[in-house]
């Protein structure tokens, strides 16, 4: 069975400061691994994904994961927060065995201060 | 293009009615999807389909029904809603094992 865990259901930074959302995982096989961010009110926007290509991989709006495999981890960063950053950010492991169904962690809110 | 459309955005429901919520996709992907989200969790999925004529459960299938007649529709249909049903339902599609999904924007369902 595959699990998601992201630390921290609130996570809150400063206009311009690094974001970093957490995110581990458990896999009986090799994981693809997914970021997806949701607005208020809107469906999910896929950030970034890894899919056993290069360890750091890197999406939209500046945002980047690496996977480490030793760590179980998938965490997100961003290096200046933006005030559009504000929203939920959902980590999610997919097992290509059952349909490329998606196991999702709790989610992640962030809050961006001026 | 349309990508994923739902219908309807909202729906108001009684225990004990019936309803179907509808999903369509213009992308002409194989893999199908329904997830529930409930207030300050991630998404479950309920059923899936990797193509027309086949479902299959997901997480939590209990008190929902699907079916696949065609690549572009995969409606969900509740039978006899019950307020643990109350929740925001996602459509998404994929084009194989190793791409993404794409969502719906959502339909957003109270049941009282």
């Amino acid at each position: 069975a595959q699990s998601v865990t992201q630390l921290g259901s609130h996570v809150s930074v400063s206009e311009g400061a690094l974001v970093l959302l957490r995110c581990n995982y458990s896999s009986s096989v090799p994981p693809y691994l997914f970021w997806y961010v949701q607005y208020p009110n809107q469906g999910l926007q896929l950030l970034l994904k890894y899919t056993s290509a290069a360890t750091l991989v890197k999406g939209i709006n500046g945002f980047e994961a690496e996977f480490k495999k030793s760590e179980t981890s998938f965490h997100l960063t961003k290096p200046s927060a933006h005030m559009s950053d504000a929203a939920e950010y959902f980590c999610a492991v997919s097992d290509p065995r059952a349909g490329n169904m998606l196991t999702f962690g709790g989610g992640t809110r962030l809050m961006v201060k001026p | 293009n349309a990508g994923v459309t739902q219908t309807p955005k909202f729906r108001i429901l009684k225990i004990g009615q019936s309803m179907t919520l509808q999903c369509t996709q213009d992308m002409n992907h194989n893999y199908m999807y329904w997830y529930r989200q409930d207030p300050g969790m991630g998404l479950k999925l309920i059923y899936y389909s990797v193509g027309a004529g086949i479902t299959d459960k997901g997480e939590v299938p209990n008190g929902y029904n699907v079916s696949r007649s065609t690549t572009e529709d995969f409606p969900l249909r509740l039978e006899l809603a019950a307020p643990s049903q109350t929740s925001v339902y996602f459509c998404a599609t994929s084009g194989g094992s190793l791409y993404e999904q794409y969502f719906g924007p959502g339909t957003r369902l109270t049941v009282t």
